[in-house]
């Protein structure tokens, strides 16, 4: 079945980076993207970025750029996701979510994520 | 400060039809596709609902989305205790070049 199984659980001190990777199944991975999706204890849900599976274009929120890094690996259909500089409001679960695009107006804009991965834990913690 | 705005909370008793509200901008519902998330606790995030008012395989026809101007609603009728969750919106924003979603609406089942 299509499936995005995430890696575990990581604990982290404060300046120093993360790397989640996100292991695809069940589906033609350069059909589609990977959208990268955060959720701090409590909170709501926070975009990051996408990367297509197909061409590895990137699109990152404004408020991660220079921070992170999303990258794919066709031969073991693995989306990566590296988080730099880690401060402790990054403390959250992190999720990649399978999503298409469209095109609206002449502008590539990303579709619903429809496939979830479990998530994972990162804590930031001195 | 999410760029959507949600009501925090819903409630209903079972049986009624629950709506939330999802409001937005130009730049975001007003000129793109409005989705849908439910997120059971301790679960991730399920696409409920796409381009407006579409369902994947498999979401019971209980749960329908609609969309004017620059906001949106979900409806769920026929509320049933495991409707009891929180839900999300999201959008494309055009100003911000990616998506954003709403800070979330827990549904209670009286």
């Amino acid at each position: 079945q299509v499936q995005l199984v995430q890696s575990g659980a990581e604990v982290k001190k404060p300046g120093a980076s993360v790397k989640v990777s996100c292991k695809a199944s069940g589906y033609t991975f350069t059909d589609y993207g990977i959208n990268w999706v955060r959720q701090a204890p409590g909170q709501g849900l926070e975009w990051m970025g996408w990367i297509s599976d197909y061409n590895g274009n990137t699109n990152y929120a404004q408020k991660f750029q220079g921070r992170v890094t999303m990258t794919t690996d066709r031969s073991t259909t693995t989306a990566y996701m590296e988080l730099r500089s880690l401060r402790s409001d990054d403390t959250a679960i992190y999720y990649c979510a399978r999503g298409a695009y469209y095109y609206g107006s002449g502008i590539q804009k990303i579709d619903a994520s429809d496939i979830w991965g479990q998530g994972t834990m990162v804590t930031v913690s001195s | 400060q999410s760029v959507l705005t949600q009501p925090p909370s819903a409630s209903g008793t079972p049986g009624q039809r629950v709506t939330i509200s999802c409001s937005g901008s130009s730049s975001n519902i007003g000129n793109n596709y409005v989705y849908w998330y439910q997120q059971l606790p301790g679960a991730a995030p399920k696409l409920l609902i796409y381009r407006n008012n579409q369902r994947p395989s498999g979401v019971p026809d209980r749960f329908s989305g609609s969309k004017s101007g620059t906001s949106a609603s979900l409806a769920i009728s026929g509320l049933r205790s495991e409707d009891e969750t929180d839900y999300y919106c999201a959008a494309w924003d055009d100003t911000l070049s990616g998506p954003v979603f709403g800070g979330g609406t827990k549904v209670t089942v009286l």
